[in-house]
């Protein structure tokens, strides 16, 4: 059963760095998404992607984070100067239509 | 009032009981709701997907969508330890934004 990937499962990265979370949506999907889920906290939503552009992003995805799709199964979410308040769980999931969505492993995140 | 809320447990229960979690909502523009699974420190694993009011069944597992009261529940029969995770509703309004709004996830313990 085709399934959302996501590498790499744990990255820890300094304060100020910058990071690239990396998945690989189901191959015939043609909405990609970015959440997060801080330690003991919601799922939250971060932003949508179709179509080589963002179609909605929320309050969170500020200027420090960005996403690319830089090749057919590829799509990245970068965040430039990392903060500790980063530190969560990112996932990433697709899905064909705006219907249902497919939630991969997750990259959690550590920011020291 | 919070857009989604649900009792984050914990809740514990013997193997075999019928366990029925639930979700309130605020938005009257929810048409999507979603059930997920989630085992400790991976995604969410997509249970069940009904789309406006009405009842969803599939094994040992219904989903049920009450609009008019602004409430979903889950209902999984004869449960068994490997059900053991947290369960998270989401939703989402049809048309316009695609963002899933998640419930806090209740984490359930099912006893041998």
């Amino acid at each position: 059963e085709p399934e959302v990937t996501q590498t790499p499962s744990h990255q820890v990265t300094q304060m100020g760095q910058e990071v690239i979370l990396r998945c690989v949506p189901i191959s015939n999907h043609l909405y990609f998404y970015w959440y997060r889920q801080i330690l003991g906290q919601k799922v939250e939503f971060l932003v949508s992607f179709y179509n080589n552009e963002i179609s909605e992003k929320s309050e969170i995805f500020d200027d420090q984070f960005s996403v690319e799709r830089p090749d057919g199964s590829n799509f990245t979410l970068k965040i430039r100067s990392t903060k500790l308040e980063d530190s969560a769980m990112y996932f990433c999931a697709s899905s064909v239509e705006t219907g249902v969505q497919y939630f991969g492993p997750g990259t959690r995140l550590t920011v020291l | 009032q919070k857009e989604v809320e649900q009792d984050p447990g914990p809740l514990s229960v013997p193997e075999g009981a019928i366990v029925s979690l639930n979700c309130t909502y605020s938005n009257s523009a929810f048409q999507y709701f979603m059930w997920y699974r989630q085992y400790s420190r991976k995604g969410p694993e997509l249970l069940m997907y009904t789309y406006s009011s009405g009842n969803k069944e599939d094994g040992r597992f219904t989903a049920q969508v009450d609009k008019s009261s602004k409430y979903i529940s889950l209902f999984i029969r004869d449960s068994q330890p490997s059900d053991s995770a947290t369960y998270l509703c989401a939703m989402r309004t049809q048309g316009g934004s695609e963002k899933l709004v998640f419930g806090k996830g209740m984490k359930l313990t099912v006893n041998p």
